[in-house]
């Protein structure tokens, strides 16, 4: 079975550029999660998706932030314009229907390391 | 505010004896635990999980006591063995709702 995807795995911008990232989930997951992980801190959820609908966005700094997941499947996380305390990595993961009392575990990609200077 | 806490930010122990990682939470909401395992320049890799109508979990070398009056899990390992060197990070959640993770933990493994 396929992993996450996730692309860029690195990049490197200078503050006020914009940047995006892309991300595929496993398949037949119906919900994907964007985090953001700063060193030395555990990975901070940013905006979680239910197929194609926003379920939470509320730590999303949506001055500066903004995704969408267009017909349920793939994932585009921008930034724009970009700050030096946006450097971080970059996590998207995928679970199946998250709706309801059931949890279910995540599966994570291999993160795209952003470095703003 | 950071409703999972590890305090402990790294712990080295030797090959074959037990490795303990400790998690504390603040939300009674939570029902569900998780931990993960992190490798350099990798995402996370679920490890083992436990729901709140449990206190263990055992799952091969790897398992997960909850106890939920103090609020506390804890991973053990054993035997600790090399490759079981990572960051091990610990999540909650409550109601399938999203899960908050804990700073982590780094285990270094002796051979």
């Amino acid at each position: 079975e396929a992993g996450v995807a996730q692309s860029p795995r690195y990049k490197i911008i200078e503050k006020r550029q914009s940047v995006a990232f892309w991300c595929n989930p496993i398949s037949g997951h119906a919900t994907l999660y964007w985090y953001q992980q700063i060193l030395g801190q555990g990975p901070k959820l940013l905006i979680q998706f239910q197929n194609n609908g926003v379920v939470d966005d509320s730590q999303l700094p949506k001055d500066r932030f903004s995704a969408e997941r267009l017909k349920g499947v793939d994932s585009t996380l921008k930034i724009q314009p970009a700050k030096l305390e946006d450097s971080a990595v970059y996590l998207c993961a995928s679970s199946l229907s998250a709706s309801g009392s059931v949890a279910y575990e995540q599966y994570f990609g291999p993160g795209t390391r952003l470095t703003v200077t | 505010d950071q409703q999972v806490k590890q305090n402990s930010p790294s712990l080295s122990v030797q090959e074959g004896r037990i490795s303990i990682l400790n998690c504390d939470y603040t939300n009674s909401m939570f029902d569900y635990f998780l931990w993960y395992k992190k490798y350099p320049a990798e995402g996370p890799t679920f490890l083992i999980s436990i729901s709140s109508i449990k206190d263990k979990n055992e799952d091969g070398r790897f398992t997960v006591f909850l106890n939920k009056s103090a609020k506390h899990l804890s991973l053990h390992i054993v035997p600790s063995q090399p490759g079981d060197s990572a960051v091990y990070f610990c999540a909650a959640s409550g109601s399938g709702n999203q899960f908050y993770f804990g700073t982590g933990t780094s285990l270094t493994v002796i051979p």
